[in-house]
């Protein structure tokens, strides 16, 4: 298994523009989610989904889109990137039953 | 959700046990314990939960108070790679939604 991926790595947007922050998932996971983590703090949610079709609003939805359409993906969409939203993304998953999850390896987004 | 009380930094000596304690006092009956921890800018990695029970995994043991206001993560025999950001967190449905705040910055010295 891969695990949990993130693409890309590093992004830097101007103010304004928009992208789409990639997750993806090989475990068959049904519950995955998105953090946010600026300098010094610790990680807020931005969005979960407990499975295909199913997406909630977490801690600091504002500017962030979500969709599921399938169990292995879970895009982070910023609709009009503003420097408020530099930061570093992380995905997570979590299988059925479990209460532990795995986080993927993070994307630092710079937004000038 | 609850709230926790961690200390911002700990030191511990390599090979010695390492003793991270957190308050959640206003903790509710079905809220669990959860810890995770962060190691330089990686994504978080769980560690271990509870609920009112001690717990022991291979990373690491949780012990709850009988009151549930205040646990204690002990890592038995610490390494310089344990050196991280230990997080204590507190939180109903499997932790659908997790709280993080700012953690204990554990050192591990040789």
């Amino acid at each position: 298994n891969a695990g949990v991926t993130q693409t890309p790595k590093f992004q830097v947007l101007k103010t304004g523009q928009s992208m789409t922050l990639q997750c993806a998932q090989d475990m068959n996971h049904e519950y995955m989610s998105w953090y946010r983590q600026d300098p010094g703090m610790g990680l807020r949610l931005i969005h979960y989904s407990v499975g295909a079709g199913i997406t909630d609003q977490g801690e600091v939805p504002n500017g962030y889109n979500v969709s599921r359409s399938t169990t292995e993906d879970f895009p982070l969409r910023l609709l009009s990137a503003a420097p408020s939203q530099t930061s570093v993304y992380f995905c997570a998953s979590r299988p059925t039953g479990a209460r532990g999850q795995y986080f993927g390896p993070g994307t630092r987004l710079t937004v000038t | 959700d609850a709230k926790t009380t961690q200390p911002p930094s700990m030191d511990c000596a390599e090979g010695r046990a390492a003793n991270l304690p957190c308050n959640h006092s206003t903790i509710s009956g079905n809220e669990y314990v959860y810890w995770y921890r962060q190691i330089h800018s990686q994504g978080p990695q769980y560690i271990i939960h509870g609920l009112k029970n001690n717990e022991t995994n291979e990373m690491a043991s949780l012990i709850i108070t009988e009151d549930r206001k205040s646990s204690t993560l002990i890592l038995p025999h610490a390494t310089l790679r344990d050196t991280a950001v230990y997080y204590c967190i507190v939180a109903l449905n499997y932790g659908n939604k997790l709280v993080f705040g700012a953690g204990t910055i554990l050192r591990v010295k040789s």
